[in-house]
């Protein structure tokens, strides 16, 4: 059974950094596409970034919107990936979750909660 | 930018009527990276539908999905009680991977 767990959510200040963790099970994540996606409250679902599968290089895209400011990394001895979130805005406090494709089927975390307020 | 538009924004049925849901997208998709969810408050987001058609794990098959190119649709045979809430389309082919902005179902 595939499971994935999200962690690091937090309130932090406006223009501070948070790391998010996804610890996955049930799957290999070098082995798969996986995205990040966040829910601002009361609002729809916004796609943040992917990283590819080992074989297609671990390469990373982002929505234009972040500005650069967030990046993916994985830790495939930890068969988790991380969220680095820096300069931190208002905007951004969500649920983010991650997301894992395994043959085309995405498969969701149940999400870690970030507060961006001072 | 591949941008989705869900069609109506809200609908409100009573149970055991039939709800038809569309997303379409501004310019072609492939069909085997279309997917359909429903979420409820407080919530994660819920697969109901991959691929287009494709019924995820444990979903009943009141649910049904179809549709290719830019217009989708999905389909609840029967409503129930526990289908309110925030269903939301999804094309996962080309970055930047878009969600419609939801399609809120109302029970009376």
């Amino acid at each position: 059974e595939v499971r994935l767990v999200e962690s690091g959510g937090d309130l932090v200040q406006p223009g501070g950094s948070l790391r998010l963790s996804c610890a996955a099970s049930g799957l290999i994540v070098s082995e798969h596409d996986m995205d990040w996606v966040r829910q601002a409250p009361g609002q729809g679902l916004e796609w943040v970034g992917r990283s590819t599968k080992k074989i297609d290089g671990h390469t990373t895209e982002y929505a234009a919107s972040l500005e650069g400011r967030f990046s993916i990394s994985r830790e495939d001895s930890q068969n988790s990936l991380n969220l680095q979130m820096n300069s931190l805005k208002s905007d951004d406090t969500a649920v983010y979750y991650c997301v894992f494709y395994i043959s085309g089927i995405p498969y969701w975390g149940q999400g870690t909660l970030v507060t961006v307020s001072s | 930018e591949i941008v989705l538009t869900q069609t109506p924004g809200t609908l409100s049925l009573s149970p055991g009527e039939r709800a038809t849901l569309f997303c379409r997208a501004s310019r072609s998709v492939n069909s085997r990276y279309f997917g359909w969810y429903h979420q409820k408050p407080g919530q994660a987001p819920r697969l109901l539908i991959y691929g287009a058609s494709n019924r995820a794990t444990g979903i009943p098959d009141r649910f049904s999905g179809s549709g290719s190119g830019t217009d989708f649709t999905l389909t609840i045979s029967r409503l129930e009680p526990e289908d309110c809430g925030v269903f939301y389309c999804h094309h996962y082919v080309t970055s930047p991977f878009s969600f419609g902005p939801g399609t809120k179902v109302e029970i009376k």
